[in-house]
């Protein structure tokens, strides 16, 4: 069964700095991988993709993704008490569904 | 430009009913694919559909089903409501569910089972 894993948190970073949200998966044939966050009570919002290995950033977003460890990884720089929600990572298998981690909850303290 | 729209937003049922949920695609998107979402958990995959032809279907009983019209919006259609239907039940929006296209979710439909 194709699984993705994350830490269901609370992950707990200070205003302005850098929040590390990780992210497993099973299906090592995976090739395209998503982080969606999601405000309670809403639904997920796409905020990054990433088909390469490596890094690829989007303004205080970056996504890292290594397929050899089957890892993907999301960074927050200079975190805001606005991105306080649940961060969801989908991994897209070959018949092209998302699958969906449980989500980790991140909380950005003043 | 308008983004994947759902209706209704909340629905309460009891059990045993019948509930249909709609959604229309972003504009120009031709795929729609539904999942269901309980607390505490990922969305799960119901289905997905591409130019009206089913393409995949998730773990779930026959109760559930879905069809996509010619203008690309869809309907999933829930019969024998059961206490665990209660769920957030999402709807996305692809250009294409192949290669690497984002898929986009609406705002959802809240199924409530009494």
């Amino acid at each position: 069964q194709k699984e993705v894993e994350q830490n269901s948190g609370p992950l707990s970073v200070p205003e302005g700095a850098i929040a590390s949200l990780n992210c497993t998966y099973s299906d090592r044939g995976s090739q395209s991988f998503f982080w969606y966050r999601q405000y309670s009570g809403k639904s997920p919002e796409l905020i990054m993709s990433i088909y390469s290995n490596g890094d690829k950033e989007d303004g205080r977003f970056t996504a890292q993704l290594n397929k050899a460890s089957q890892y993907v990884s999301l960074l927050i720089r200079d975190s805001q008490p606005s991105d306080s929600a649940t961060y969801l990572c989908a991994v897209k298998d070959n018949t092209d569904k998302l699958i969906f981690g449980t989500g980790t909850r991140l909380q950005v303290f003043p | 430009d308008a983004g994947v729209t759902q209706s209704p937003t909340h629905l309460i049922k009891t059990r045993g009913q019948h509930v249909t949920l709609r959604c229309s695609p972003i504009s120009g998107h031709k795929s729609v694919s539904w999942y269901q979402q309980v607390l505490g958990q990922g969305p799960q995959f119901i289905f997905q559909y591409y130019e009206k032809e089913e393409r995949g279907r998730g773990n779930f009983p026959d109760r559930f089903s879905a069809r996509q019209f010619p203008n690309y919006s869809s309907e999933l259609n829930v019969n024998a409501l059961l206490l665990g239907d209660s769920a957030l039940y999402l709807c996305a929006s692809s250009i294409n569910p192949t290669e690497n296209y984002e898929q986009y979710f609406g705002p959802g439909t809240r199924l409530t089972v009494t």
